[in-house]
């Protein structure tokens, strides 16, 4: 069964460097999503990518963070300059379609600032 | 306040009773909803949806119910087992006209299953 994968799994940082979630969403899907869940607390919409451009973010999506899809398979999230609260689980997404709530989503990247 | 939320943040039931979780929002003018599950360690994975134009809609052991007069949603599982063990979300759709889909997530109940 396709499935979205994303690198890597875990990763610790110190405050100040810049960080990349990488994902390879599911081949045929068209939307892609950043969402974040600090720990033990609810999942938080970052961003949706559509048609290699953002087509909605939060306000949580500030100047620090960005999206690309550099080729036709991977998506990822950058931070600029993590700060301690970016420390989360970070989950790529991707549907097929519009209109559906029915996002797929990888097992996540675990970001811990120090 | 948040739009979205739950009305307990743990729940027990014993294997093959059946499970409810009750989720409350508070915008009016949401028309979609969300069931999702988050086992330990992973993702979160889609149960079921419903539109507003809706009040029932069953799938496969589960069954959301939609009660726009109170803002209330409900999630029933049939006959709970083990592997239903999980957290579970209630999301709604932001309001945005894009076709892609900000969901607003609720903060999760825990249902513990009771062997």
């Amino acid at each position: 069964e396709p499935e979205v994968t994303q690198t890597p799994s875990h990763q610790v940082t110190q405050m100040g460097q810049e960080v990349i979630l990488r994902c390879v969403p599911i081949s045929n899907h068209l939307y892609f999503y950043w969402y974040r869940q600090i720990l033990g607390q609810k999942v938080e919409f970052l961003v949706s990518f559509y048609n290699n451009e953002i087509s909605e973010k939060s306000e949580i999506f500030d100047d620090q963070f960005s999206v690309e899809r550099p080729d036709g398979s991977n998506f990822t999230l950058k931070i600029r300059s993590t700060k301690l609260e970016d420390s989360a689980m970070y989950f790529c997404a991707s549907s097929p379609a519009e209109y559906t709530g029915e996002l797929f989503f990888g097992e996540g990247s675990r970001l811990t600032v120090l | 306040g948040e739009s979205v939320g739950l009305h307990l943040p743990t729940l027990s039931v014993q294997e093959g009773d059946n499970s409810i979780i009750n989720c409350a929002y508070s915008n009016s003018a949401s028309d979609y909803f969300i069931w999702y599950k988050q086992e330990s360690g992973k993702g979160p994975q889609f149960i079921i949806d419903i539109r507003s134009n809706m009040d029932k809609r069953q799938g496969q052991r589960v069954t959301v119910l939609l009660n726009k007069t109170v803002k209330h949603l409900s999630l029933q599982i049939a006959a709970t087992q083990p592997g239903d063990s999980a957290v579970y979300f209630c999301a709604e759709k932001g309001d945005s006209g894009a076709g892609s889909y900000q969901l607003t997530f609720g903060k999760g109940t825990k249902l513990s299953v009771i062997p």
